[in-house]
């Protein structure tokens, strides 16, 4: 089976624009999770998706927001991107209750 | 989801077994311990999980105490490509709120 994929792997962005982060989750995996990391804070959960709705949510400015679509691929926008949103976002599934399994990571660059 | 507590970084030799240890005093009787790793730069990857019985597979060994208040990730024969920052998490099978700490960053020295 092939794992969680991610695109674009990286991308650098000016202060003040958009960005959309796309994930591919595994075959069959219903649920997708998204967290940024940073030096500085870690990795920060963002959101979980399941079957097209959002079921968690972390402390994140509304800035931040995701979806997921009926192939259960998933986006997540962010939207006025500031200097501090410089970090890996990652994203992981899981099918139903089980282990969640990470993708590589976008790496975005604000400037 | 409980919180967890792991030393910030240890040392081990190539070759020898690396202990990695996790603080879960909190945890929860429906909550597992799952262990993660991440590599410089990559995503995290699954180590292992379990409930309340060790357990092994390919990668490592997970020892949990009788009281489940702690557990200690084996490592059987630490390489320099294990080298790596190890997570330690708890969660329950509904808490998709994955909590991550610092982690363990391990060192596997030649």
């Amino acid at each position: 089976k092939a794992g969680v994929t991610q695109t674009p792997r990286y991308l650098i962005k000016t202060r003040g624009q958009q960005v959309t982060l796309s994930c591919s989750p595994i075959s069959g995996h219903r649920s997708v999770s998204w967290y940024q990391q940073t030096p500085g804070q870690g990795l920060q959960f963002l959101f979980e998706y399941f079957s097209e709705t959002q079921r968690n949510k972390g402390n994140f400015p509304g800035r931040f927001s995701g979806r997921q679509f009926s192939n259960s691929r998933s986006e997540m926008n962010v939207s006025t991107l500031e200097l501090g949103d410089s970090a890996l976002y990652l994203c992981a599934s899981r099918q139903n209750q089980e282990t969640q399994y990470f993708g590589p990571g976008t790496r975005l660059l604000v400037l | 989801d409980a919180k967890t507590t792991q030393p910030p970084s240890m040392d081990c030799a190539e070759g020898r077994a690396a202990n990695l240890p996790c603080n879960h005093s909190t945890i929860s009787g429906n909550e597992y311990v799952y262990w993660y790793r991440q590599i410089h730069s990559q995503g995290p990857q699954y180590i292992i999980h379990g409930l309340k019985n060790n357990e092994t597979n390919e990668m490592a060994s997970l020892i949990i105490t009788e009281d489940r208040k702690s557990s200690t990730l084996i490592l059987p024969h630490a390489t320099l490509r294990d080298t790596a920052v190890y997570y330690c998490i708890v969660r329950g099978t509904g808490g998709f709120k994955t909590i991550f700490g610092a982690g363990t960053r391990l060192f596997v020295k030649a």
